[in-house]
């Protein structure tokens, strides 16, 4: 079984600074794992993946995630906020294999930037 | 880029009542899904749909939940007989190729059962 936790429902930086949104899967088999956005009244989006391969996982609009196994962890890092980037971000994993019927999500941070 | 739309964005029903919630999923996606937000918790996985079957279904997705996809372009969730514990932002999302690429979700219904 997977199951992500995310640590902190709510973050807020100021403008320009570091973010830093954790999140710690459990998986019994090796994951994938996502991290999705969500913008007000809008769907949630794809910010990045990890499948295999370069642990370091680049985003869109500068977002990345590091996976680290001994850690179980898969923060996601941008090292300087903007003020669109306010919004609800969603860790999920899921099995690692292409037959995977459904991906799990974590409750969700809300990031606030400050000005 | 193509969307997922998602029909109504707000539906009130009484507490016994049957509700039907609209899902148009990207025009080439072959995998569809329903997951649910209850205000404050986690986003939870009701059900995965491929090739007109349920692939995976959730302990929340009882004999009160069904899906369908009536005419090939719609993807329906039926909620028969409506609880209160059953309010809840209800989203869409549909992929190409199945659950592990990009999911495209619709912007929700939110369901308030009185």
């Amino acid at each position: 079984a997977q199951s992500v936790t995310q640590l902190g429902s709510h973050v807020s930086v100021s403008e320009g600074a570091l973010v830093l949104l954790r999140c710690n899967y459990s998986s019994s088999v090796p994951p994938y794992l996502f991290w999705y956005v969500q913008y007000p009244n809008q769907g949630l989006q794809l910010l990045l993946k990890y499948t295999t391969g370069a642990t370091l996982v680049k985003g869109i609009n500068g977002f990345e995630a590091e996976f680290k196994k001994s850690e179980t962890s898969f923060h996601l890092t941008k090292p300087s906020a903007h003020m669109s980037d306010a919004a609800e971000y969603f860790c999920a994993v899921s099995p690692g294999y292409s037959s995977a019927s459904k991906i799990i999500f974590g409750s969700g941070t809300r990031l606030s930037i400050r000005p | 880029e193509p969307e997922v739309t998602q029909t109504p964005s707000h539906q009130v029903t009484q507490m016994g009542q049957e509700v039907i919630l609209r899902c148009v999923p990207i025009s080439n996606h072959l995998y569809f899904y329903w997951y649910r937000q209850i205000l404050g918790q986690k986003v939870e996985f009701l059900v995965s749909f491929y090739n007109n079957e349920i692939s995976e279904k959730s302990e929340i997705f009882d004999d009160q939940f069904s899906v369908e996809r009536p005419d090939g372009s719609n993807f329906t969730l039926k909620i028969r007989s409506t609880k209160l514990e059953d309010s809840a932002m209800y989203f869409c999302a549909s992929s190409e190729t199945g659950a592990n690429e990009k999911l495209f979700f619709g912007s929700g219904t939110q369901l308030s059962v009185l």
